[in-house]
């Protein structure tokens, strides 16, 4: 099971570019790198998913170096909505924990 | 449906009651999970289907929880006797398969009191 290290929490303001950093360290080769988002009183909902380099979708980009023992999500001109939790997941085919989540980092986005 | 879908939204028990939580997934998704969120905590993973099968039991709490599924579509989460420490979000979420790159898709879940 490939552990994930995240900061617990982070602040920033509104129009700022926000990026979260996760540890990966012993991720295995056929693993994905999953982040998801969760607002209070939600279920948490998918943001954005790679395998390497760089993805990019309307919501965020995710980079991945070529070691893969770490991603950074990245989120661009952020607003108040976006104050949530985001969690890191890294996920071994055919595993039965791979959807296992760890503490997460909540962001605060302050006017 | 549209999205995974769980009822009730809401449930207040009397300790030492039996309780049955439902999550219905999204229609042709073989992968239903179950977590537990405690106010303010992160997600606890509690079991997982593939099918109607759950190959791993070992995130269950204690021997008053269980799940089953059935048709390889509805699940129930039951706890017997329940305690305060029960108290909890209960969030399902289901997926094409389970593999690394396939997105979950989660519902809003029973947020369960116990009194």
């Amino acid at each position: 099971l490939a552990k994930t290290t995240q900061p617990i929490s982070m602040d920033s303001y509104e129009g700022q570019e926000v990026n979260i950093t996760c540890s990966h360290n012993n991720i295995a080769t056929n693993d994905y790198i999953t982040w998801y988002q969760q607002f209070p009183s939600q279920g948490p909902r998918f943001i954005i998913q790679g395998y390497k380099t760089k993805v990019t979708n309307e919501v965020a980009s995710l980079f991945i170096p070529a070691d893969r023992k770490s991603s950074t999500l990245s989120l661009p001109r952020v607003s108040l909505s976006d104050t949530a939790v985001y969690y890191c997941l890294v996920g071994a085919n055919n595993a039965g924990n791979m959807l296992t989540f760890g503490g997460g980092t909540r962001l605060m986005v302050k006017p | 449906g549209a999205g995974v879908s769980q009822s009730p939204s809401n449930k207040v028990t009397e300790k030492g009651k039996d309780v049955e939580l439902r999550c219905d997934p999204i229609s042709g998704h073989t992968a239903l999970y179950w977590y537990r969120q405690s106010l303010g905590q992160g997600l606890e993973f509690l079991i997982y289907f593939q099918g109607n099968s759950a190959p791993d039991k070992s995130g269950l709490p204690s021997d008053r929880f269980s799940a089953e599924r059935t048709g390889g579509s509805v699940s129930t989460l039951t706890i017997q006797r329940t305690q305060q420490e029960d108290s909890a979000v209960y969030l399902c979420a289901s997926s094409l398969e389970i593999s690394g790159g396939t997105e979950a898709f989660f519902g809003q879940g029973t947020r369960l009191t116990v009194v």
